[in-house]
């Protein structure tokens, strides 16, 4: 069945400090996206990032890299040098391609709630 | 308005009133979802319109009704709720549900609290 873990239920980190949030996905599909999203206290959801499955380059945009690992399962987030503003719950999803049409629908994590001192 | 707007922000409710939850995208999509977060749950999926058709009900409580009158407006009518019910209430839309891998763009929510 198709499932993502997010181990890390919560995260504390001091401003300036490198973070990786860790997240495992299960699935039967052999085309499938991943997904990350950024959940600010005003709750919306905010779409940073989709992968697929055929594409395991890692990708770096400013601050932020993901580590796309296919063997593992896996599907890391990192924030380098991160900031006050990167506080926020983050969520990891899977979408499955061609499963029984449930194609397009999220799975969710249960999140990480990330906190950034300064 | 740009993006996904949802109304209203908030909402308090007696057991017995009727309310309805308002979304409308202005992203020319398709393909439009409502969830339900609440503290204990993960995200969880209940609705979803493609091209304006109910393609999903994940077993949702029939006190919840769904309603998309075009592919810009879903609406969420409630009824009869229970205080289990309060949550916060997103939508999200997408380009087109056939395509599988389209990211979903989420509204601000709804925060219910059923007393």
């Amino acid at each position: 069945a198709q499932k993502v873990t997010q181990a890390q239920t919560e995260i504390s980190v001091v401003e300036k400090e490198d973070v990786t949030l860790d997240c495992v996905y299960e699935t039967r599909d052999t085309t499938y996206y991943l997904f990350w999203y950024k959940q600010p206290p005003s709750g919306e959801l905010v779409f940073l990032i989709r992968r697929n499955s055929f594409d395991e380059q890692n990708e770096i945009s400013g601050r932020y890299s993901w580590n796309f690992q296919k063997s593992t399962s896996s599907f890391n987030f990192t924030i380098t040098a991160s900031q006050v503003v990167d506080s926020a719950v983050y969520f990891c999803a899977l979408s499955e391609w061609d499963y029984g049409g449930s194609q397009g629908n999220l799975i969710f994590g249960k999140g990480t709630k990330l906190s950034v001192k300064p | 308005e740009t993006g996904v707007t949802q109304t209203p922000r908030h909402l308090v409710m007696g057991m017995t009133n009727k309310k309805s939850l308002k979304c409308e995208q202005h992203l020319g999509h398709n393909a439009m979802y409502w969830y339900k977060q609440s503290a204990k749950k993960p995200l969880e999926l209940m609705f979803v319109y493609n091209f304006k058709e109910q393609t999903e009900n994940n077993s949702v409580p029939s006190r919840f009704s769904p309603e998309c009158p075009n592919s810009s407006h879903l609406f969420l009518h409630l009824h009869t709720l229970q205080p289990e019910d309060s949550a916060l209430y997103l939508c999200a839309s997408s380009q087109d549900k056939t395509s599988g891998g389209d990211e979903q763009f989420f509204g601000p929510g709804t925060r219910l609290t059923v007393l």
